[in-house]
Parts: C-alpha cells; sequence; structure tokens
C-alpha cells in the first residue's frame, strides 16, 4: 500500500518570501510523485510532476520540487511567493504499474501582504 | 478540446434521492477515474475504467455506488439511496494510454454534493 504525508496542515507566508510544502510518501515499488493545487470550488490542477530522470521538476509559475528517493520526500519549493499563489496544494503517488492516485491531506498555502 | 468537463456542478438532493453524475474526458484519453473529496482532505479513489472496462473499484464504493463507461467515453457515476455521508466533491480525472509519455490525469473541475 502507498501512503503521502503532508504535515503541515497551513503555511503562511508574506508575500515574496520564499516557501517550502514538506511532503513525504511511503511505497514497496517505484513511484511516479505529483504536485496538485486547488482553488476554491474548482478541480485539482497539476502543477509539476516526477515520472523519471532529473530528480528536480520545474512548474511554468516558479514552483519546484526535488525527488529524494533515500529520505522518501518531494518537498515542493518557489523563491518567492505572490498573493495569486494562495490555494491548497495536494501531494500524490501513484505506482508504475498503475495510475490510481493517493493523495496526501493537502497544505493550504496563505499569502498575504 | 478544453479538458474534462463534468456535470452539474453542484447538486442539492434529499436523503434517500438517487443522484447521477457525468464525466466526459479528454478525447484522446481512454482512461477514466471517479475520485471523492470531503471537506479538508485530499481526493480519495473510487473506481477506473480502461476503455469500457471498469478494473478497479474502490472499498469506499459501496453497494449504492455504481460506475459506467458503456461506450469508452464519457462515464456516469450514480448514487442509490442517498445518505448524508455523501456529500462530498465528486471528481472525474482522465489519462492518456498506458505506455504513453504523458502519464499524468487531468481533472475535471468536480461534482458538488450535499444531501439534506
Amino acid at each position: 500500500a502507498q501512503s503521502v504525508t503532508q504535515l503541515d496542515s497551513q503555511v503562511p507566508v508574506f508575500e515574496e518570501a520564499p516557501v517550502e510544502l514538506r511532503c513525504n510518501y511511503s511505497s514497496s515499488v517505484s513511484v511516479y510523485l505529483f504536485w496538485y493545487v486547488q482553488y476554491p470550488n474548482q478541480g485539482l490542477q497539476l502543477l509539476l510532476k516526477y515520472l523519471s530522470g532529473s530528480t528536480l521538476v520545474e512548474s511554468i509559475n516558479g514552483f519546484e520540487a526535488e525527488f529524494n528517493k533515500s529520505q522518501t520526500s518531494f518537498h515542493l519549493r518557489k523563491p518567492s511567493v505572490h498573493i495569486s499563489d494562495t490555494a491548497e496544494y495536494f501531494c500524490a503517488v501513484s505506482s508504475r504499474g498503475f495510475q490510481k492516485l493517493v493523495f496526501g491531506t493537502g497544505t493550504r498555502l496563505l499569502v498575504s501582504p | 478540446d478544453t479538458g474534462v468537463s463534468q456535470d452539474p456542478r453542484h447538486k442539492i438532493t434529499k436523503r434517500g434521492q438517487n443522484v447521477t453524475f457525468r464525466c466526459d474526458p479528454i478525447s484522446e484519453h481512454n482512461r477514466l477515474y471517479w475520485y471523492r473529496q470531503t471537506l479538508g482532505q485530499g481526493p480519495e479513489f473510487l473506481t477506473y475504467f480502461q476503455n469500457e472496462a471498469q478494473l478497479e473499484k474502490s472499498r469506499l464504493l459501496s453497494d449504492r455506488f455504481s460506475a459506467e463507461r458503456p461506450k469508452g467515453s464519457f462515464s456516469t457515476l450514480e448514487i442509490q439511496r442517498t445518505e448524508q455521508g455523501d456529500s462530498a466533491m465528486y471528481l472525474c480525472a482522465s489519462s492518456p494510454p498506458r505506455g504513453t509519455v504523458e502519464e499524468t490525469q487531468y481533472f475535471g473541475p468536480g461534482t458538488r454534493l450535499l444531501v439534506l
């Protein structure tokens, strides 16, 4: 069985400050890793993903995440956040043989001026 | 194609009534998934289709729930004899054929169900 832990339920930061949202996973097989973002009353939007290759992956809006196999982590970072980054962020894992996604409980990022 | 669509976006029903939700995946995607998301939680997997075949169902999918994808295109999720505990956001996702480079699920906007 797979599981995902997002220890921080809420992360408050000031605009233009750096942020890290933590994600740890558990799996007995090789995995794919994903970060999704959810704005209020909307579905999930893919932010970035790790399938293979370089362990550092980036999104088009400045987020990055690094796959660390030894620490079973896939933390999300951004060097300078904007007010518009305020949303719920979900880390998810799937096995390479089947794409059912297992999600964490989410981290609410609150960016204030 | 603008992405995965779901209908309706919101549904309010009384306990005991039946409800049906529809999902239209991205056209070239042969895999389709249903998830349920309750307040303050991440989405939980309900069921998975590859073309018209339902290949996996979660234990969360009680006998009151049934999903179909009759022609391998759109899918429906029906809940019979709704209970207040069924109140949640129901999310549909689709992904391209297995083995393609794009091993990613794309989500629709969801259907929010409130059972009174």
